[in-house]
């Protein structure tokens, strides 16, 4: 088991570019979250997704950020027309899920750190 | 809705010394779950212990214990004999029961171990 990845680890872009960021969960995790982590700060959620449904939105997720898991396995977040405000860490976590309503525990990728120039 | 506090930025502590991080919650809810995260630098963050609300006892994770006090909605963490590879930040969390999936952190503290 490798654990949560993500792709790339950095990005440096330009304002008003658009960027792809992309996750891989721990496998057979049905349960995969986005969450913004700005410098000295602690993560804040930004969407959640179980299987290939995305179930929550945060008021921070604007429109011009979308995120989608197509078959329930790798997720990626694409921001549209980058702004400076964008800067942060993203965060992707997995869980595996379990049933019977009991909060199961969630993973950490390493984060891909976006500098919007 | 919910928040997180934790009231100290930044801690600093002797290698073998026992030190306390503090947390503090505010929720409605009767049922959720506690975490403290560690994230050194430059490193993916990692659990370090969980608490259910509806647990009395404490939880304990090797050197890494909790006090959960749930009617003063307060959860700190202690981590004895420090060591140099405990320098991190150190973020609480919260999280509502029966398929929550948000976890509300709070800002964070940076504890530094001291050789």
């Amino acid at each position: 088991d490798t654990g949560v990845s993500q792709d790339p680890r950095h990005k440096i872009t330009k304002r008003g570019q658009n960027v792809t960021f992309r996750c891989d969960p721990i496998s057979e995790h049905n349960r995969l979250y986005w969450y913004r982590q700005t410098l000295g700060q602690g993560p804040e959620f930004l969407t959640y997704f179980q299987n290939e449904a995305q179930l929550e939105k945060s008021r921070l997720l604007s429109d011009r950020f979308s995120a989608e898991r197509p078959k329930g396995s790798f997720s990626t977040l694409e921001i549209q027309r980058t702004e400076q405000g964008d800067s942060a860490m993203y965060l992707c976590a997995s869980s595996s899920g379990t049933s019977g309503g009991i909060t199961d525990t969630q993973y950490f990728g390493p984060g891909t750190r976006l500098t919007v120039l | 809705a919910q928040t997180v506090t934790q009231s100290q930025p930044e801690m600093s502590v002797q290698e073998a010394e026992t030190v306390t991080l503090s947390c503090t919650y505010d929720t409605s809810e009767n049922n959720y779950y506690l975490f403290w995260y560690k994230q050194p630098p430059s490193r993916q963050m990692i659990l370090v212990i969980r608490q259910e609300a509806y647990k009395q006892q404490n939880a304990t994770e090797n050197r890494f214990s909790v006090n959960f006090q749930k009617a003063a909605k307060s959860f700190s963490l202690k981590i004895s004999d420090s060591q140099l590879g405990d320098t991190a930040m150190y973020f609480c969390a919260f999280i509502k029961d029966n398929a929550g999936n948000m976890l509300t952190f709070g800002g964070g503290t940076r504890l530094m171990v001291k050789p």
